[in-house]
Parts: structure tokens; C-alpha cells; sequence
């Protein structure tokens, strides 16, 4: 089983649309999460960080639960400039684990 | 700010042939991590850094890889001898302290024929 899982997509939705990824993570020492987000043949960027109670910003919310160990990212009002993939990062330590990444692709 | 700047951008090799990847953290980050990205498998860590001094290598897939930190502003990552099947995407990656946001370098893409 992998550390970190992902529904690897490809998301194809219309501009405007509401979209919610999901992750798992397997350790349960894990510390702290992130959502981080990668265009075509660049180099990931940190999109947020989540928070046990949850937070938001702007269009983006990030949950986690930590009994059922996951971690879910929702994007309200999908821009064109949304679509990239989004890759859930688990931190263990000195650790940064990242999943494989859900592809989003926003239609116009 | 300079970020994490990585050389060279591309790399094109035969196989056989040796490779050295190199990597500048951001200036007062003492933890730097090389991650090699695939398709098939993602981002996976190679080697993490902890002021200069390899943490953990658990990650590099062979004794062909090695990796050296000879001070708090250079990193290398080489390959010898290079095979096709470590072609990949090498990030270098640095953070200040053991947690928060971690600052990529625009990675080093390598095509090994």
C-alpha cells in the first residue's frame, strides 16, 4: 500500500464548476499536510497547508480527518487557470511524501 | 529572493556515461532533499540533507547514485554509470527548519538514450 493514495484523474470539468480531490495517508505519526500544485514540467508550488479545523482560501477549502487519515481538497467557481495537477503531501518527521498527483483540467 | 536554482535544466546522455546534477538551496535554509520524478512512480526522495550532513539516502535506487553537500550553498547529485531507465525529472528542494513550505528548484530533466 502506498503512504500516500490518489485518485490520479484526469478531472475534466466546465468552468464554473465545484471539484473535491481526496487523499489517504497510511501513517498515522503523520504531522502535517499540504496540498501543493504542479503545472505541466514545472516544478511543484505550495498551495495550502491544512489545518485540523479546516481552512479556506479564497475558492480553495482544505479538510482533514485525522481518525479516518484523510485529507480532501475542494475548489469552488473552476478557472481555466486551475487546471494542473494537485499533489497531497504527508509530513513524518523530517519526511515530505508526496502522492502521485490528481490531474485537473478545466473546460471552457 | 533567489529560489532554489538547479543546473542544468536538460541533460541529454548516452548510457554509460557519467552525470552530475547540482543544486543552490535559498540562502538560510539548512535541509535540502533531491527527489526524482517519474510517470509511473511520482515524486520519490533520493536523499535528504540536514545542515550539510546525509540524513537519510534510503531513497537512491542504487550504489550508481551519490549524492554530496560540501557546504550550505551546493549540492550535487551524480549518477555513474547513467542507464535509460533513470531518466526523470531530478528536483532539488530546500526548507528552513524541519517543517513548513517546502521551495523546489525548477528540476533537471534527464533523457539518458
Amino acid at each position: 500500500r502506498k503512504e500516500v493514495e490518489q485518485d490520479p484523474g484526469p478531472f475534466n470539468v466546465p468552468e464554473g464548476a465545484t471539484v473535491a480531490f481526496n487523499c489517504t495517508y497510511s501513517n498515522s505519526a503523520s504531522q502535517s499536510f499540504f496540498w501543493y500544485r504542479q503545472d505541466c514540467r514545472k516544478e511543484p508550488k505550495l498551495l495550502m497547508s491544512v489545518y485540523s479545523s479546516g481552512n479556506e482560501d479564497g475558492r480553495f477549502t482544505a479538510q482533514l480527518n485525522r481518525a479516518s487519515q484523510y485529507i480532501s481538497l475542494l475548489i469552488r467557481d473552476s478557472k481555466l487557470s486551475d487546471s494542473a495537477t494537485y499533489l497531497c503531501v504527508v509530513n513524518v518527521g523530517y519526511k515530505y511524501i508526496f502522492g502521485t498527483g490528481t490531474r485537473l483540467k478545466v473546460l471552457a | 529572493d533567489a529560489g532554489v536554482i538547479q543546473s542544468p535544466r536538460h541533460e541529454v546522455t548516452e548510457m554509460g556515461q557519467e552525470v552530475t546534477l547540482r543544486c543552490k538551496p535559498i540562502s538560510g535554509h539548512n535541509s535540502l532533499f533531491w527527489y526524482r520524478q517519474t510517470m509511473m512512480r511520482g515524486l520519490e526522495l533520493l536523499i535528504y540533507f540536514n545542515n550539510n550532513v546525509p540524513i537519510d539516502d534510503s531513497g537512491m535506487p542504487e550504489d550508481r547514485f551519490s549524492a554530496k553537500m560540501p557546504n550550505a550553498s551546493f549540492s550535487t547529485l551524480k549518477i555513474q554509470p547513467s542507464e535509460p531507465r533513470d531518466s526523470a525529472v531530478y528536483f532539488c528542494a530546500s526548507i528552513r527548519g524541519g517543517t513548513g513550505e517546502l521551495f523546489f528548484g525548477e528540476g533537471s530533466r534527464l533523457t539518458v538514450l
